[in-house]
């Protein structure tokens, strides 16, 4: 079965400093996905960035980049210049390639950013 | 292009009450389609997930059923409320390809159950 790991319940950072969030991962399938997304306090998952298990090179989409180590199985997601309005909380996921597809999803960390 | 639709958005219910949360997908055919709850400050567990119309494969025992009786709506009921269903619903869908894509979720409604 597949597993998400985030350990950082919390994270603080200052404005305009990049920030690691960290995310392993778990499972015996060669082929599958790996997502991040953020949820502010409105509730809605907003999709930010997607790495496929067969990519060779890292997905960058923005300030956002993933730093995918499959050998590690980590998929850390990176802020780069971060902003008052990247506080939220955020989840790293998979998606495995059978059936139904479906999407787990870690316990989250919680980031905020400080003036 | 695609959309997600899910009311209402807050709902305060008494215990033993039934409920019904409706999901629709507008823009896609065939989508695959999902549940998931959110307890206060924790990570997305999934409920419920349909491949297609009436084909629905519940992931955890609990005191809620769904349902697709339409390609691209998915319900979430329940015939009698518990205090342990209020929470944070989440309706999502994604198509079915390979290599997969993101899922896309709906607004959410925050479930209160008093």
């Amino acid at each position: 079965a597949q597993k998400i790991t985030q350990t950082q319940p919390g994270m603080f950072v200052q404005e305009k400093e990049a920030v690691t969030l960290d995310c392993t991962y778990d499972t015996s399938d060669p082929s599958y996905g790996l997502f991040w997304y953020k949820q502010p306090s409105s509730g809605e998952m907003i999709f930010l960035i997607y790495q496929g298990s067969y990519d060779q090179q890292n997905a960058t989409e923005g300030r956002y980049s993933l730093n995918f180590q499959k050998a590690r199985k980590s998929a850390n997601l990176v802020i780069s210049a971060s902003q008052l309005g990247d506080s939220a909380m955020y989840f790293c996921a998979m998606r495995e390639p059978q059936g139904a597809q479906k999407l787990v999803f870690g316990q989250g960390t919680r980031l905020t950013i400080n003036p | 292009s695609q959309t997600i639709h899910q009311w209402p958005a807050t709902l305060v219910q008494p215990v033993g009450s039934p409920l019904s949360l409706e999901c629709t997908v507008e823009g896609t055919s065939n989508p695959n389609l999902y549940w998931y709850r959110q307890a206060a400050g924790r990570g997305l567990q999934l409920l419920f997930y349909s491949v297609g119309i009436g084909q629905i494969s519940s992931e955890v025992p609990q005191n809620l059923s769904a349902s697709r009786p339409q390609d691209r709506q998915f319900i979430l009921s329940s015939k009698k409320l518990l205090l342990s269903d209020s929470g944070f619903y989440l309706c999502a869908w994604s198509v079915p390809r390979l290599p997969v894509t993101e899922a896309f979720f709906g607004q959410g409604t925050r479930l209160t159950v008093v």
